[in-house]
Parts: C-alpha cells; sequence; structure tokens
C-alpha cells in the first residue's frame, strides 16, 4: 500500500524558515517524481515544487510565488522528500500536502495520484 | 498559463441522482492530460481521474470522465452519501499545470 507521511509544519514568524519532510513506503521510491501540493484555509489546491528522478537529474520546478524562496529535495536511500522553506511569507500559510507525481510525457505537466496527509504552516508574528 | 474554469461553483442534489460538472480551459489541454481530484470535508484529495477519463486504482465506475480540447465533464452516475464533496479539475498537459477553483457537490 502506498503511503505518504508529511511532517515538519508549524507556526513560524514572516521571514523565517521550516523544513517540510514526506517519508514514503509501499512503492520503489526512486521510480517516481515527487511533488508538493499546497491548500490555504477554505481555499482551492496550489502546487508548489516538484523534482524529476535521478535518471533526469533530480531536476526541479517551482511555482513562481515560491521560486527562490523554497527548496525541493530527494533522498532516495531514506525514501524522503523534503520541502525548505526560507523567506517565509504569511501567504504562504497553508496545508502542505507531498504527493507522487505522474509525468506522463517529456515536457508536459504531471498529476498527482496518491497524497499525503497534510502538514499544516502558519506564518504568523 | 492555462486558466481552468469550473461551474457550477455548488452543485445541490439528493443521493441517487446523476451529477454533471464541466471544466472548461481558457485554451486547448495538450494530449487531453486533465485529471480530476475528490476532497471531502477534512480529508486529503483523492484522484479519481486522469487523461480526462481514465479511472484511477480503486475508482468506482460511477465515475467517469469525458472531453476533449477546452471542455471536460466528470460524471458522477448516482450519488452515493460519500460523494458531496469538493472536485477539482487539473491540466497537466501545459508544464506545470494548473487546477481550477473547485465545484461544491452538496445536500439538496
Amino acid at each position: 500500500e502506498v503511503q505518504l507521511v508529511d511532517s515538519g509544519g508549524g507556526l513560524v514568524q514572516p521571514g523565517r524558515s521550516l523544513k517540510l519532510s514526506c517519508t514514503a513506503s509501499g512503492f520503489t521510491f526512486g521510480d517516481y517524481a515527487m511533488s508538493w501540493v499546497r491548500q490555504a484555509p477554505g481555499k482551492g489546491l496550489e502546487w508548489v515544487a516538484f523534482i524529476r528522478i535521478k535518471s533526469y537529474g533530480e531536476t526541479t520546478e517551482y511555482d513562481a510565488s515560491v521560486k527562490g524562496r523554497f527548496t525541493i529535495s530527494r533522498d532516495d536511500s531514506k525514501s524522503i522528500a523534503y520541502l525548505q522553506m526560507n523567506g517565509l511569507k504569511t501567504e504562504d500559510t497553508a496545508i502542505y500536502y507531498c504527493t507522487r507525481a505522474r509525468w506522463p510525457r517529456v515536457g508536459q505537466g504531471w498529476y498527482f495520484d496518491y497524497w499525503g496527509q497534510g502538514t499544516l504552516v502558519i506564518v504568523s508574528s | 498559463e492555462i486558466v481552468l474554469t469550473q461551474s457550477p461553483g455548488t452543485l445541490s442534489l439528493s443521493p441517487g441522482e446523476r451529477a454533471t460538472l464541466s471544466c472548461r480551459a481558457s485554451q486547448s489541454v495538450s494530449s487531453n492530460y486533465l485529471a480530476w481530484y475528490q476532497q471531502k470535508p477534512g480529508q486529503t484529495p483523492r484522484l479519481l481521474i486522469y487523461g480526462a477519463s481514465s479511472r484511477a486504482t480503486g475508482i468506482p465506475d460511477r465515475f467517469s470522465g469525458s472531453g476533449s480540447g477546452t471542455d471536460f465533464t466528470l460524471t458522477i452516475g448516482s450519488l452515493e452519501p460519500e460523494d458531496f464533496a469538493v472536485y477539482y479539475c487539473q491540466q497537466y498537459g501545459t508544464s506545470p499545470g494548473t487546477f481550477g477553483q473547485g465545484t461544491k457537490v452538496d445536500f439538496k
């Protein structure tokens, strides 16, 4: 059974940093791209970051709203994906979901076939 | 960026009724790469449909997706009590992909 367990959320002041983790099980982690999707309170879904597999250089993509502040990474030996969030803003307040991403074709986008339970990040002074 | 507009915003129906949800794209979705997700209150989103019409693992056959180009539809053949939720469409034909704003299916 595929499982994604998100952790690391919490209350943080604007401008500070936080690192989220996603521990995967039930599949060969290194064979799949991974991504983070967030949902602000009472709002819709917003893609945040994406990382390809090793054979594609573990290259990354970011939404414009977080580019330069957030960094996605992965450790295939531990089956963990990370999201390092620096320079946090109040508008980053959201539930952050780790997702397994399916990337059908190079040059196109991806969809999300499994989701973690989410971890809440609150950015407030 | 492709903008997805879902309609209606809220759909009020009774169990056993048929639900038809629309997702319209501002430009053609490449390869009909469109997905649908269900999110129940307080729960994690769940993939229902990918590639416009392929059901994800474990999804009941009362859920069906159709459409191409700019117009896509999610149909729930006969609503079960557990189907009352918010539904999101997402296009992934153009990187990085975008979500619609959601349609809420609630009890009439």
